[in-house]
């Protein structure tokens, strides 16, 4: 079966880091484009970035470039979104989502459960 | 980049027909295919519709999509409603260097 294992909730404080994880399985991992999708509560879905883990070739959307980092570890087969200083505006439900073999762009076909984020003093 | 437009909320009767739109700001509707997502409360999003009209195994074919260059827009109808409808849809599209999501529609099975 082929799926995508996010880590779990997270609660953390403004300004420390993070990193959550999307594991898959049952397919090759490396040829296919792993996104993050960013759903804030009670709001639509927001594409935040796309990375390639046989190359590691990684896309951001311009609204957030610099604000998260993606990156993959083939190795273990998995995918991660982190930040380096959290905001209670990050806040939110974290899906990662397969997308093509091919092009970049296209269409996501199996979204892992969420992680949800919650930023708060 | 462009935006993808949704009627906010639809309702409908069970067994009825209702059609989603999702109109491109700018760029044609046509250059890019469109998926269609279906998120039901607490739940993933899953794929219903991809390439513009394709059905992911296991979506009933109650479930059809199609694109209208002429209003620059894309549709999903769901035919025979049905009570597990009720979910919020995005449609999804892309460009050369984003990914577009729709502004979302909150399906209700009156």
């Amino acid at each position: 079966e082929v799926q995508l294992v996010q880590s779990g909730a997270e609660v953390k404080k403004p300004g420390e880091s993070l990193k959550i994880s999307c594991k898959g399985s049952g397919y090759s991992f490396t040829s296919y484009w792993i996104g993050w999708v960013r759903q804030m509560p009670g709001k639509g879905l927001e594409w935040m970035g796309i990375i390639y883990p046989g190359d590691s070739d990684t896309r951001y959307s311009p609204s957030f470039q610099g604000q998260v980092t993606i990156s993959a570890d083939k190795s273990i087969s998995t995918a991660y979104l982190q930040w380096s200083s959290l905001k209670a505006s990050d806040t939110a439900m974290y899906y990662c989502a397969r997308g093509s073999s091919g092009y970049v762009f296209g269409a996501f076909d199996i979204w892992g459960q969420g992680t949800m984020v919650t930023v708060s003093s | 980049n462009f935006m993808l437009t949704q009627p906010h909320s639809v309702s409908e009767s069970p067994g009825k027909t209702v059609t989603i739109s999702c109109t491109r700001s700018s760029g044609s509707i046509a250059s890019n295919y469109v998926q269609w997502y279906q998120q039901r409360p607490g739940s993933s999003p899953t794929t219903v519709i991809y390439e513009d009209n394709q059905r992911p195994s296991g979506v009933p074919d109650r479930f059809s999509g199609s694109i209208d260059s002429s209003s620059n827009s894309a549709s999903l109808t769901i035919s025979g409603l049905k009570t597990e409808d009720e979910a919020d849809y995005y449609c999804q599209s892309y460009d050369s260097s984003s990914y577009v999501f729709g502004t979302g529609t909150k399906v209700t099975v009156l």
